[in-house]
């Protein structure tokens, strides 16, 4: 069965502080994967794509990681904001139907 | 917020009597989708649309039907309101089955 599962559920840090949030697949065959991000009482906004080839991608301090190989990406938040209080959302793409598979997210809370 | 409009955003209803939401897109885009919201969940897709009068079934479509007459409108109506679809309900929309999807603000449905 396709799943995505993200970890941890949630988390608290530090204005400042880096963090790394974790995305674990089993969706084949691959076709891409995103990061979202949705504010509270919000959609999700896309932050970043990675497609099967890429290892790594930056935006901004926000930079994406993905081995297809052990079918795990990660979103590594540099220097954190108030403003990144949010939560990440990992989809997966299956290339068979591009049907969109989600995670249920990491709550993100930096605190002053 | 990406041309997307979903109307109302807030309805508090009674068990049993229909309900029907709207999305309205202003970009032309052809696909089209409702999702449903519920803590500890990923985002769930109820129905898609990919193109006028072309629609098809999610993963928890039961309860619900969707109509698409026009590209920019997208409807979801529950027949008969049960507490179990109390959630929040996102209308997205993308170019194609697996670019980017853009959301709008969100529904927050109450059955009482």
């Amino acid at each position: 069965k396709n799943q995505v599962e993200q970890s941890p559920q949630s988390l608290i840090i530090l204005e400042g502080k880096n963090c790394t949030l974790q995305c674990n697949y089993t969706v084949s065959p691959f076709s891409n994967l995103r990061w979202y991000k949705q504010d509270t009482g919000r959609g999700p906004v896309s932050l970043t794509i990675m497609t099967f080839s890429e290892n790594t991608k930056s935006n901004g301090r926000y930079t994406a990681t993905l081995d297809a190989d052990t079918k795990q990406s990660s979103l590594h938040i540099t220097a954190s904001q108030l403003s990144d209080s949010a939560s990440y959302i990992c989809v997966v793409s299956a290339r068979s139907n591009y049907q969109l598979i989600w995670g249920a997210g990491t709550k993100l809370i930096i605190k002053p | 917020d990406a041309g997307i409009t979903q109307s109302p955003r807030h309805k508090v209803t009674e068990t049993g009597t229909p309900v029907t939401l709207r999305c309205h897109q202003t970009e032309n885009h052809r696909y089209m989708y409702w999702y449903r919201q519920d803590p500890g969940h990923g985002l769930r897709l109820i129905h898609y649309s990919y193109g006028v009068k072309d629609t098809d079934k999610g993963e928890v479509s039961d309860g619900y039907s969707v109509s698409r007459s026009k590209t920019e409108d997208f409807l979801l109506t529950l027949e008969s309101a049960t507490s179990s679809q109390t959630s929040v309900y996102f209308c997205a929309i993308s170019v194609g089955g697996e670019t980017e999807a853009f959301f709008g603000q969100g529904t927050r449905l109450t059955v009482v």
